[in-house]
């Protein structure tokens, strides 16, 4: 089955620096991308996702890059502020019926934003 | 949308006692989902449904079981619970089918699990 690693298992950054997430995969059928983030105590909540017919996909300060050819993605913040303190998970998964329904996770990162 | 709901928040067992956890959508969501989430370990996929009357297994199984007689609804039970079995347990729902939108899964806020 699909494997998922996430590096690192934790970051701290200063307001205003950047963060990167990465995740590697083992599935080259692998085909949906999405990053989830985790606040204390609340589920997971979608926060980028993207498939793999494109390389980049950005939304404000949150951008995913993915490299199909080396089987990984990243997930870049910028400009990080207090409230993007959470522990981040990607996840992978490819179409089965039509539809990406079962995920495989990597193992969660703790991002801590210092003010 | 209430969106996700699940009961209990929180649930303390003694080993081999059952119990059920419920789940509910009120987003007309075909695909439903139970994973575990312990200490280290990410989120693991125990029991999917694609659709009411449909299920599956996932990564970790065993212990649980599952059922959807309707689309709102996927109880995930306990028969013998195990001290392994102390996780917090997350439902999740997907609509499916075509379109960007279709894969997003929705997570509800959990129910953690002590099993003595």
């Amino acid at each position: 089955g699909e494997n998922v690693e996430q590096h690192p298992s934790t970051l701290s950054v200063q307001e205003g620096d950047s963060a990167v997430i990465k995740c590697t995969y083992s599935d080259s059928a692998s085909n949906y991308f999405p990053w989830y983030k985790q606040e204390l105590g609340k589920g997971p909540q979608l926060i980028i996702d993207i498939r793999s017919n494109v390389g980049e996909k950005k939304d404000q300060r949150i951008a995913v890059t993915l490299n199909k050819t080396a089987k990984h993605f990243s997930l870049h913040i910028t400009e990080t502020q207090p409230e993007d303190s959470a522990v981040y998970f990607c996840a992978a998964s490819k179409h089965s019926g039509g539809s990406n329904y079962k995920l495989t996770f990597g193992k969660g990162t703790l991002l801590t934003v210092n003010p | 949308n209430a969106g996700v709901t699940q009961t209990p928040k929180f649930q303390v067992l003694k080993t081999g006692q059952s119990m059920t956890l419920q789940c509910a959508q009120d987003m007309n969501h075909e695909y439903m989902s139970w994973y575990r989430q312990d200490p280290g370990m990410g989120l693991r996929l125990i029991h999917y449904s694609v659709g009411a009357g449909i299920t599956d297994q996932g990564e970790v199984p065993n212990g649980y079981n599952v059922s959807r007689s309707t689309t709102e609804d996927f109880p995930l039970r306990l028969l013998s619970a195990a001290p392994s079995q102390t996780s917090v347990y997350f439902c999740a729902s997907s609509h499916g089918g075509q379109g960007a939108w279709a894969d997003t899964q929705y997570f509800g806020p959990g129910t953690r699990l002590t099993v003595l």
